[in-house]
């Protein structure tokens, strides 16, 4: 059982950019969250996609955005990058859409500059 | 808005002995709470759980109590382990399904 990747696992960017992160979820988990993690605090929820739709979303404005395709793999989109959205960016699958515990992965570090 | 807080950065403790961690809320609607160990350069990783109508539960060396009354969890760990040394984050969930982190303590258990 292949548990949650994510790619990359750093980038740089300069504000104002836009930047695409990956996610493969776990095999057989439906559901997706994405979280900012900032340097000394907890993740804070982005949003959650459950079967490809957006299923609920955190105090985040617009230009964060996501996708999850029909194998549950994801993206997290950012446009016009700010020094603010440096951070490590973690992905978690769930076998469903409850709030059981989620597998994270990795994470990617997106440092802007 | 901090929906969830770990108000210990840090916690050391000596080998054997107990591990406390607490975390408090704010939110009545939190109806599932869970706690998650992350090591260095890895994602969180779920430890243990407690649904709003338990009180406590149990797994191994790890029991996580709920006072709903006062909004506190807390994380015991019994005996400590120095593998136990990471940063716990304490989160909270409501129906719909937005998941809230507190800011995590670093817990050290020294041999």
């Amino acid at each position: 059982e292949t548990g949650v990747t994510q790619s990359p696992t750093h980038l740089i960017k300069t504000r104002g950019q836009q930047v695409t992160l990956r996610c493969s979820s776990q095999s057989g988990h439906n559901t997706v969250s994405w979280y900012q993690q900032a340097l000394g605090q907890g993740p804070q929820f982005i949003f959650q996609y459950y079967r490809e739709e957006e299923n609920g979303r955190g105090n985040f404005p617009p230009r964060f955005s996501g996708l999850q395709f029909p194998n549950y793999s994801s993206e997290l989109n950012v446009n016009a990058l700010e020094l603010d959205d440096s951070a490590l960016y973690l992905c978690a699958s769930s076998p469903r859409l409850a709030g059981d515990e989620q597998f994270f992965g990795p994470g990617t570090r997106l440092t802007v500059l | 808005d901090q929906q969830v807080k770990q108000n210990s950065p840090s916690l050391s403790v000596q080998e054997g002995r107990i591990s406390i961690l607490n975390c408090d809320y704010t939110n009545s609607m939190f109806d599932y709470f869970l706690w998650y160990k992350k090591y260095p350069a890895e994602g969180p990783t779920f430890l243990i759980s407690i649904s709003s109508i338990k009180d406590k539960n149990e797994d191994g060396r790890f029991t996580v109590f709920l006072n709903k009354s006062a909004k506190h969890l807390s994380l015991h760990i019994v005996p400590s382990q120095p593998g136990d040394s990471a940063v716990y984050f304490c989160a909270a969930s409501a129906a719909n399904n937005d998941m809230r982190f507190g800011a995590g303590t670093r817990l050290t258990v020294k041999p």
